[in-house]
């Protein structure tokens, strides 16, 4: 069973430089949440994604925005890098809808460097 | 707004037990997480708790919930070199959208 996994492992950009970060869920799960974890601070969610809608927010700025695929993968863009946004950034899936309990498991996250 | 607060650093000696302290504000969350991460690694989901529970037990790890105080702890039993990480309490809301929030995490030393 495929857990949660995100490509590229890490990647270097240069500010002002637009990048694209890619999550394949876990098998069965049809919902991709991203979550941007700074040194040293706990993850700080970004948005979610279910049916291939944004069904909520978190407090990040217009340039990130994202995108999720018919087979429920997942695609985290952000245009206009600033240093700010070197961290690392989690995906996590989950399933909606058919249990109370939307327990998100992560994948290994993806090392942003903006120089 | 949520916030979610725990001490940065525990250090223990192998063998003893680890007690990892969290405290959220938001008084409608309804399930509490704890998460794993080792040095260069995404968050491993160790166990939750439902918000209507007192305690839960799963091997060596105990969490109990305090909910009038909003106050959560993880409790490792015969901490192990392998425990040594940084361990995140989260929050979330049952809807549509659970989002999580996080805590800055604690960092566990285990020493021989």
């Amino acid at each position: 069973d495929a857990g949660v996994t995100q490509s590229p492992t890490h990647l270097i950009k240069t500010r002002g430089q637009q990048v694209t970060l890619r999550c394949s869920p876990k098998s069965g799960h049809d919902t991709v949440s991203w979550y941007q974890q700074a040194l040293g601070q706990g993850p700080q969610f970004i948005f979610q994604y279910y049916e291939e809608e944004e069904r909520q927010r978190g407090n990040f700025p217009d340039r990130f925005s994202g995108h999720q695929f018919p087979n429920y993968s997942s695609e985290l863009n952000v245009n206009a890098l600033l240093l700010g946004d070197s961290a690392l950034y989690l995906c996590a899936s989950s399933l909606a809808g058919r249990a109370k309990r939307e327990t998100q498991y992560f994948g290994p996250g993806t090392r942003l460097l903006v120089l | 707004g949520e916030d979610v607060e725990q001490s940065l650093f525990l250090s223990v000696r192998e063998g003893d037990s680890s007690v990892i302290n969290c405290t959220y504000t938001d008084s409608s969350s309804t399930y509490l997480y704890w998460y794993k991460q080792e040095p260069g690694a995404g968050l491993q989901l160790l166990t939750y708790i439902f918000s209507n529970m007192d305690m839960k037990q799963d091997q060596r790890l105990t969490v109990l919930l305090n909910k009038k105080d909003k106050h959560l702890s993880l409790r490792i039993a015969d901490t192990q070199t392998g425990d040594s990480a940084i361990y995140f309490c989260a929050d979330s809301h049952t809807g549509t959208a659970s989002k999580l929030t996080f805590g800055t995490g604690t960092r566990l030393q285990v020493t021989l």
